[in-house]
């Protein structure tokens, strides 16, 4: 059981919008802890998509949104497309276990 | 332009201690005191677990899932990092990423992983 909760699945058609949510509490998300978004592409390693709640690196492109409010986060992928095919998982830091968590990862298909 | 690479054997027998390295290139592990060095694991079609991170000065930080049989050390001479997990059960089979931690408790930069089963 993740110290915050992902919907295992979510789809949408090429061009469409979705939106995955990461529900923590009061020790976590709740607590002000930022939240972070990694993809992790079938075979590689997760690489990160959103900082600190909602700051994209370099190369990430602006379809990728993320956005926190009260105990919960959202990520929002707009103009969907084939490539974004993958796992995603959000990540905080959680102050009763003094340790970054994990969400458990949602599955994105593109249909 | 700074890569990761995790090396160390790809099996282990149960009850036995895992040993991986990770070794940095392209950034100096002690060059700026803003970074960590953590260790992340995935087992077999499951989700990520953050095992834990070494500061270039030697300060560390366990979770508590696995604290008492982990140990990261920092090897600041090769520019490298280590993990040591004791009395392995097949539940550690994993892959092993390491990554670069960041004050903000996020990982920008991740290695390719290595694939650890435990198994006699």
């Amino acid at each position: 059981q993740s110290v915050l909760t992902q919907p295992p699945s979510v789809s949408g058609a090429p061009g469409q919008r979705v939106t995955i949510s990461c529900t923590g509490s009061s020790s976590n998300i709740g607590a002000g802890y930022d939240v972070h978004w990694y993809q992790q592409l079938p075979g590689a390693a997760p690489k990160l998509l959103i900082y600190t709640t909602f700051n994209r690196p370099s190369g990430v492109p602006a379809r990728f949104s993320g956005s926190k409010s009260g105990t919960s986060a959202t990520l929002a992928i707009s103009g969907l497309q084939a490539e974004d095919e993958a796992a995603y998982y959000c990540q905080s830091y959680d102050r009763s276990l003094s340790a970054r968590v994990f969400g458990g990862g949602t599955i994105l298909t593109v249909l | 332009q700074v890569q990761l690479q995790e090396s160390g054997p790809g099996l282990v027998k149960p009850s036995e201690t895992l040993s991986l390295t990770c070794s940095v290139s392209g950034f100096s592990i002690t060059s700026v005191n803003d970074f960590y060095w953590a260790w992340v694991r995935q087992p077999p079609g499951k989700g990520l677990e953050w095992i834990g991170l070494v500061h270039h000065t030697g300060s560390s930080r366990y979770n508590p899932s696995v604290r008492g049989r982990v140990t990261i050390l920092v090897d600041t001479s090769n520019n490298e990092f280590s993990l040591r997990l004791t009395s392995v059960t097949a539940a550690d089979t994993a892959m092993y990423f390491c990554a670069r931690g960041r004050v903000d408790y996020y990982m920008d930069v991740w290695g390719t992983g290595a694939t650890v089963t435990v198994s006699s």
